[in-house]
């Protein structure tokens, strides 16, 4: 069984906050939402990750909700680089592997 | 900074051929893991090594095989290829001891296309 949930595509204006919405209503307690983007063909990229509190770096900010059960990933100026499959993976962090399901095209518009 | 190196970018072989894919890690990274991604697929997870020993397995064929050597780059060997093997082939590189932090470093990944 998928363990998240995400639309299967996305438009967002150039300069607009990009908002992806993740479903994760079966995340155990010692699980974290991890992010990632893969731009065409390139290797996947690391976005941001957490376990319950809200997080932010450089590249986006992560708010999950009091019951951890979903999770949105923000850019908050997304550019045409931006342009992506974005991916939300819940894990304990203690696998040796990262699996991917099936993300979000985003796609950034002028 | 350094990245994760693969090598090499592009391949092309014929059915029934052997490939060899390489993986150098990002210095001091003990950890290396194998993906394949298939045209409109997501990665998939095929392999991985921590400190030379193999770690996890996922769907990967009885047809490969890998290994990760004591200067802790790694090979994924592919023999009696066939045409659904052509594929984006990624590396991926961690420490171990940083994996809470989920942060996997990829490569460019290694294009196989097999006639």
């Amino acid at each position: 069984d998928a363990k998240t949930t995400q639309p299967t595509s996305m438009d967002c204006a150039e300069g607009r906050a990009a908002n992806l919405p993740c479903n994760h209503s079966t995340i155990s307690g010692n699980e974290y939402v991890y992010w990632y983007r893969q731009i065409h063909s390139q290797g996947p990229q690391y976005i941001i990750h957490g376990l319950k509190n809200n997080e932010t770096n450089e590249m986006a900010s992560l708010i999950i909700t009091e019951d951890r059960k979903s999770s949105t990933l923000i850019l908050p100026h997304a550019t045409l680089r931006d342009t992506a499959v974005y991916y939300c993976i819940v894990d304990t962090g203690t696998a040796s592997k990262l699996t991917f399901g099936t993300g979000t095209r985003l796609q950034v518009t002028l | 900074a350094a990245g994760v190196i693969q090598s090499p970018r592009h391949l092309i072989k014929e059915k029934r051929e052997t490939a060899t894919l390489k993986c150098y890690p990002i210095p001091r990274h003990d950890t290396v893991y194998w993906y394949q991604q298939g045209p409109g697929q997501d990665p998939q997870f095929l392999i991985s090594f921590y400190e030379k020993m193999q770690s996890d397995k996922g769907s990967i064929p009885d047809r490969f095989s890998a290994q990760q050597f004591s200067d802790y780059h790694s090979e994924l060997n592919m023999s009696s290829l066939e045409l659904g093997d052509s594929a984006l082939y990624f590396c991926a590189s961690s420490l171990v001891s940083g994996w809470i932090s989920g942060e996997l470093f990829f490569g460019e990944g290694s294009r196989l296309t097999v006639l």
